[in-house]
């Protein structure tokens, strides 16, 4: 059965230091990996997913993340951290074992940005 | 505009009522899901629906009913069955392209609260 541990579920960094969010997943398949931001009181919006033609993607924002077969993980990095960062971001494996590519969702890392 | 739609965006329940959060999309898309968040839980799938007059459980679907009778369209009600509604509900949908993974876009969502 797939799932997805976030190692962290809250992160702290200065404005203009890098961001390291960590993901782990479980998967029997060859995963399809996302990454999703939320502010608060919204809904998710899409930073990058993984579509195995590249292990390493860029998304939105200035974020990238690297899937690692070997390690099993899919962390999210961007070089310098802005304000307008701070959210909660997901990492997310999709369900491809069953036909409908159902998403599993980790249990989110808050991420603040300190001036 | 194309997006989705989620209405209310605040809605509450008094005890033993039924409530009905609506969504809609005018991305063509042909799945469409419903999801709860909780704190620090992450997302937890209620009902899903890949086509027009069908739809299947999640993994919480008790105390919980939909529709699909229109591709646009999936509402979701809340009955006095669900013992605990006081959540983040967010809807979203998705499209399946080739050499893509299905990816879900998602709603601004609803916030329903008990009183």
């Amino acid at each position: 059965a797939q799932s997805v541990t976030q190692l962290d579920s809250h992160v702290s960094v200065s404005e203009g230091t890098p961001v390291l969010l960590r993901c782990n997943y479980s998967s029997s398949y060859s995963p399809s990996l996302f990454w999703y931001v939320q502010h608060p009181n919204k809904g998710l919006q899409l930073l990058l997913k993984y579509t195995s033609a590249a292990t390493l993607v860029k998304g939105i924002n200035g974020f990238e993340a690297e899937f690692k077969k070997s390690e099993t993980s899919f962390h999210l990095t961007k070089p310098s951290a802005h304000m307008s960062d701070a959210a909660e971001y997901f990492c997310v494996v999709s369900d491809r074992g069953g036909s409908q590519g159902n998403l599993i969702f980790g249990k989110g890392t808050k991420l603040s940005v300190k001036p | 505009d194309g997006g989705i739609t989620q209405s209310p965006k605040y809605l509450f329940r008094k005890e033993g009522q039924n409530v009905t959060l609506s969504c809609e999309q005018n991305l063509n898309h042909d799945a469409m899901y419903w999801y709860r968040q909780d704190p620090g839980q992450g997302l937890r799938l209620i009902y899903y629906s890949q086509i027009v007059n069908d739809f299947q459980k999640g993994d919480i679907a008790e105390g919980y009913s939909v529709s699909r009778e229109k591709k646009e369209s999936f509402p979701l009600t809340v009955t006095s069955a669900q013992k605990n509604p006081t959540a983040f509900y967010l809807c979203a949908s998705s499209i399946d392209l080739p050499g893509s993974p299905r990816t879900q876009y998602f709603g601004p969502g609803t916030r329903l609260l008990v009183l």
